[in-house]
């Protein structure tokens, strides 16, 4: 079946403690994404990376950081998690390029992070 | 820069009862994609519908209706018949294939909170 996993789901922490939110897809997509959703402001992108190895920043990517050593993994790290990062986190894939008729993106379960 | 524009923040309806969600956008390419999804209370982002810059037909979809305009720049969202399980809250997003130098980002509205009422 094709899909996003991410993982934890559901995650509570303290402020400054390192944490990493796992992202996965098996669909051998080039292009994926993270995004953070608050209320009243939809869902904002952090970082993206067109393929391995190449990243850049989204709209909000203060606080994170992001890797991309194998296609299919993208993980978002929160060095010193701030209370202000509280929020509800998706991951997103999609085949870079791919602009027919089915053109679409995949997104993850959805990560709900709590920092205290 | 583009920009989605949902004014509608919360909507209640009576079980049965028609209802449009509007979505206003703004791009200065004349490549990109619209889309609608919809976030259960359990949290996930479930895919509606994608529509190209270049195809205005409407398109129904069993209950759900979606009327696309350029000349107004909408992108409105019609459920007839509406039922508690359309109880959400519904995104609509923009996708630009110019401005964005590969960057395949979705730029999402605020969001509209529907409550179809039993």
């Amino acid at each position: 079946e094709a899909q996003v996993t991410q993982n934890p789901r559901y995650l509570i922490t303290v402020t400054g403690k390192k944490l990493t939110v796992t992202c996965s897809q098996n669909m051998n997509h080039e292009y994926m994404s993270w995004y953070r959703q608050d209320p009243g402001l939809g869902l904002r992108q952090i970082y993206y990376s067109m393929n391995v190895e190449v990243t850049d920043k989204g709209d909000v990517p203060e606080g994170y950081k992001v890797s991309r050593k194998e296609k299919r993994n993208f993980p978002l790290i929160l060095e010193s998690p701030s209370p202000n990062q509280t929020s509800l986190y998706f991951c997103a894939s999609s085949p870079r390029g791919g602009r027919g008729d089915d053109y679409e993106q995949y997104f993850g379960p959805g990560t709900r992070l709590t920092v205290t | 820069a583009q920009k989605v524009t949902q004014a509608q923040t919360e909507i209640s309806v009576v079980e049965k009862e028609d209802v449009t969600l509007d979505c206003v956008y703004e791009t200065r390419d004349t490549t990109y994609y619209l889309f609608w999804y919809k976030q259960p209370p359990s949290g996930e982002l479930v895919f509606l519908i994608r529509r190209n810059s270049f195809d205005e037909q409407n398109e129904i979809s069993g209950r759900y209706s979606w009327n696309f305009q350029k000349s107004t720049s909408s992108f409105n969202f019609t459920i007839t018949a509406s039922q508690v399980v359309d109880s959400a809250v519904y995104f609509c997003a923009l996708s630009e294939l110019e401005s964005n130098f590969g960057n395949e980002k979705l730029t999402f509205g605020t969001g509209t909170r529907l409550t179809i009422i039993p």
